[in-house]
C-alpha cells in the first residue's frame, strides 16, 4: 500500500479567501490525483496532477478555481480559490501505484 | 465513459447476519473491480479487489463475485460485526492509466 499525508487535516475559512492543501507521498509516482467528497456523497475526481506538465481537469472543474502544483514526484498542492460555502467538502489526495487507488487522510474544509 | 451503479444506498442488518452490496458497470472493457471501506471521518481503504479473469475471491469474512456477462459484481460480508459499519464503495476500471469510476456508496449499519 501507499503512505500519503495531507496538510491541513481541517480548516475553517471565510468566504472569498483561498486555501492551499499539501499532499506528500512516500514513493515517486508519475500521477497524483485530487478528489472531492461532499457530505454523504461519493468520490469525485477534480484533476490529475502530472509532474512537469499542466494538470488535467475533469468536467466541471477549472484551473482558475482549483490551481494545482506538482513540483516533484512526491509532492502536490491543490488550492481552493475564492471560496464559497458550496466549497465545503473533504478534499482527498490520491496516488495509484498499479491499478489500485490509494487515498490520503483528507482535508475537511468548512467555508463560512 | 464508464458508469457504475451501486445498490442499496443503505443496508441495515443485525450482528451475525450476512450483507450483500451489488454493483453494475457499463464498460465491457473494464477488468479491475476494487471495493473500498470508509469509516466515519476516515479515508477510503481498499478491502478487496477482483480482476476479470477471476469469478470469485475471498478474504476471511468478505468475498467478491464477478459476472462479466451480466456486467455486475457483488460484495458479500458474512457474520457481520458492529465494526463492519461503514460506507462501502465499489469501483470499475480498465486498469493501467485508466482512472476508476466509483459507485455512489452503500452505508452499512450493523446493529449489535
Amino acid at each position: 500500500s501507499a503512505v500519503i499525508s495531507q496538510k491541513p487535516s481541517r480548516d475553517i475559512c471565510q468566504r472569498g479567501t483561498s486555501l492551499t492543501i499539501q499532499c506528500q507521498v512516500d514513493s515517486q509516482v508519475t500521477m497524483m490525483f485530487w478528489y472531492r467528497q461532499q457530505p454523504g456523497q461519493s468520490l469525485t475526481l477534480i484533476a490529475t496532477a502530472n509532474q512537469g506538465s499542466e494538470a488535467t481537469y475533469e468536467s466541471g472543474f477549472v484551473i482558475d478555481k482549483f490551481p494545482i502544483s506538482r513540483p516533484n514526484l512526491t509532492f502536490s498542492t491543490l488550492t481552493v480559490s475564492n471560496m464559497s460555502p458550496e466549497d465545503s467538502s473533504i478534499y482527498l489526495c490520491s496516488e495509484r501505484p498499479g491499478d489500485t487507488q490509494y487515498f490520503g487522510p483528507g482535508t475537511r474544509l468548512t467555508v463560512l | 465513459g464508464e458508469n457504475v451503479e451501486q445498490h442499496p444506498s443503505t443496508l441495515s442488518v443485525q450482528e451475525g447476519d450476512s450483507a450483500v452490496i451489488k454493483c453494475t458497470y457499463s464498460d465491457s472493457a473494464s477488468n479491475y473491480f476494487p471495493w473500498y471501506k470508509q469509516e466515519l471521518g476516515k479515508r477510503p481503504q481498499l478491502i478487496i479487489d477482483i480482476r476479470s479473469n477471476v469469478g470469485e475471491k475471498k478474504d476471511q469474512r468478505i468475498a467478491v463475485t464477478l459476472n462479466k456477462t451480466a456486467k455486475h459484481f457483488s460484495l458479500h460480508i458474512t457474520e457481520t460485526q458492529p465494526e463492519d459499519s461503514a460506507v462501502y464503495f465499489c469501483a470499475a476500471s480498465r486498469g493501467g492509466s485508466y482512472i476508476p469510476t466509483f459507485g455512489r456508496g452503500t452505508s452499512l449499519i450493523v446493529h449489535p
